[in-house]
């Protein structure tokens, strides 16, 4: 009964490509939200989706690009995979209600050679 | 300057020890504050949430706020191995993006 699932766990794959990753949240949460991890564990927004519609559009390249075909998903997908692309991307959800914490996914590691 | 700044360490301490991890932030709106812990290769789990200034415990864990400072604090008393995680304080104000410190790796020696 997991809470976020993300997949894949883990990605390798060669610069050039183009790939996906898949996220869901059996929560009943309002907004998802993707996240990079760099090797340093910094944690940087990229993306929040509420209710499908995209709220939150950091600064990321337009090679990414989020789809929510409903409230419970939130899909990545990312083309022309270059090498600083490698990262661990969280997936996350939460409740529509000042300070609520965020629930997030195990990750999916990727790994552009 | 980031918004919220943590001193990614690595900590390493014996067993039984307190620990004390701590945040700075520069946004006067952040009113939530979050202690998230990840073990490795794990995603981040709620630890502690606090809101405005003041003191929050939960076990052996204590959360600080200080608004007037802009520094909060996360205590653990009596640590144990099963600690060792990286830690990581998390902030927004009403409905912003929760933003992250950089993450503290915290070692507990037996």
């Amino acid at each position: 009964d997991t809470a976020v699932s993300q997949t894949p766990k883990y990605l390798v794959t060669q610069m050039g490509n183009d790939k996906s990753i898949k996220c869901e949240q059996n929560l009943g949460h309002d907004t998802m939200y993707w996240y990079k991890q760099d090797s340093k564990k910094f944690l940087k927004i990229m993306f929040s989706y509420n209710n499908k519609e995209l709220i939150i559009n950091e600064t990321v390249p337009n090679r990414f690009s989020p789809k929510s075909p409903d409230k419970a998903h939130l899909n990545l997908h990312i083309n022309s995979l270059e090498l600083g692309d490698s990262a661990v991307y969280f997936c996350a959800s939460s409740q529509d209600l000042p300070g609520r914490g965020y629930t997030f996914g195990s990750g999916t590691r990727l790994t552009v050679v | 300057q980031k918004e919220v700044e943590q001193d990614p360490g690595p900590l390493s301490v014996p067993e039984g020890a307190i620990v004390s991890l701590n945040c700075t932030y520069s946004n006067s709106a952040f009113q939530y504050f979050m202690w998230y812990r990840q073990y490795s290769r794990k995603g981040p789990e709620l630890l502690m949430y606090t809101y405005s200034s003041g003191n929050k415990e939960d076990g052996r864990f204590t959360a600080q706020v200080d608004k007037s400072s802009k520094y909060i604090s996360l205590f653990i008393r009596d640590s144990q191995p099963s600690d060792s995680a990286t830690y990581l304080c998390a902030m927004k104000g009403g409905a912003q993006k929760l933003v992250f410190g950089q993450g503290t790796r915290l070692t507990i020696n037996p």
